[in-house]
């Protein structure tokens, strides 16, 4: 375990179908991170929140919502999804932004991921 | 555009033989350089970290390298076992917060067979 955990870690669901992703972390980290994972691509951002303010929203379609009620808590809500966004959706954390002035030691800690497939 | 590249894409070796990984990056400004471990199932676990300053690093079986003039680092793993196989991530983020600050290579799949 490396402390965040995500849930659901395997969910299916139709296009049609509302569902959310769950990410918790009791690091005592500030920031959280969504990413996603498709086959044979880099790892792409989706949203960043730093103290519980969403600091980066890297283009991400509206079907996609995040949420960070506490600095310990990140849910991804999920609606109208498409086949193409079936993939491993990632959470991170890291005690500072990550990529930042003091990144050396703002490493990223990440969940074992959730697979999600959209039929 | 902030770009890292690894080679090969996928790799299969036997177990105990050594295999180097290899990152080329064009981000600019450069703050770091972390190699990440992704186990089947799992998320990325970080290896090491490189900062402009250093050349080579080990931990255990892994040694990375850091050419900050060629921008390219690499990966040696040395008496490869079977729990090396998954992918390695290659990592290199910026100094400020502007935009993306982290730049994700594709990842190398290695294989380590008995």
């Amino acid at each position: 375990e490396t402390g965040v955990t995500q849930t659901p870690r395997h969910l299916v669901m139709g296009m049609t179908n509302k569902k959310s992703l769950k990410c918790e972390q009791h690091l005592g980290h500030n920031a959280m991170y969504w990413y996603k994972q498709s086959a044979k691509k880099p790892l792409e951002l989706m949203f960043v929140y730093s103290l519980e303010e969403r600091v980066e929203n890297n283009s991400v379609p509206s079907r996609f919502s995040p949420e960070c009620p506490n600095s310990s808590h990140l849910f991804l809500h999920l609606h109208t999804l498409q086949p193409e966004d079936s993939a491993l959706y990632l959470c991170a954390s890291s005690g500072g932004l990550a990529g930042g002035p003091s990144s050396g030691a703002n490493v990223l800690t990440f969940g074992a991921g959730s697979r999600l497939t959209v039929l | 555009k902030n770009q890292v590249e690894q080679s090969p894409q996928s790799l299969i070796i036997l177990e105990g033989k050594n295999c180097t990984l290899q990152c080329n990056y064009t981000v600019s400004p450069f703050s770091n350089l972390r190699w990440y471990k992704q186990d089947t199932g799992r998320g990325p676990v970080s290896l090491t970290i490189m900062t402009f300053s250093e050349n080579t690093k080990s931990n255990r079986r892994y040694t990375a390298t850091l050419d900050a003039d060629t921008k390219q680092s690499s990966l040696h793993i040395t008496a490869s076992q079977l729990s090396d196989s998954a992918s390695y991530i290659c990592v290199v983020s910026a100094p400020q917060n502007a935009g993306n600050m982290l730049t994700f290579g594709g990842g190398t799949r290695l294989m380590v067979k008995p």
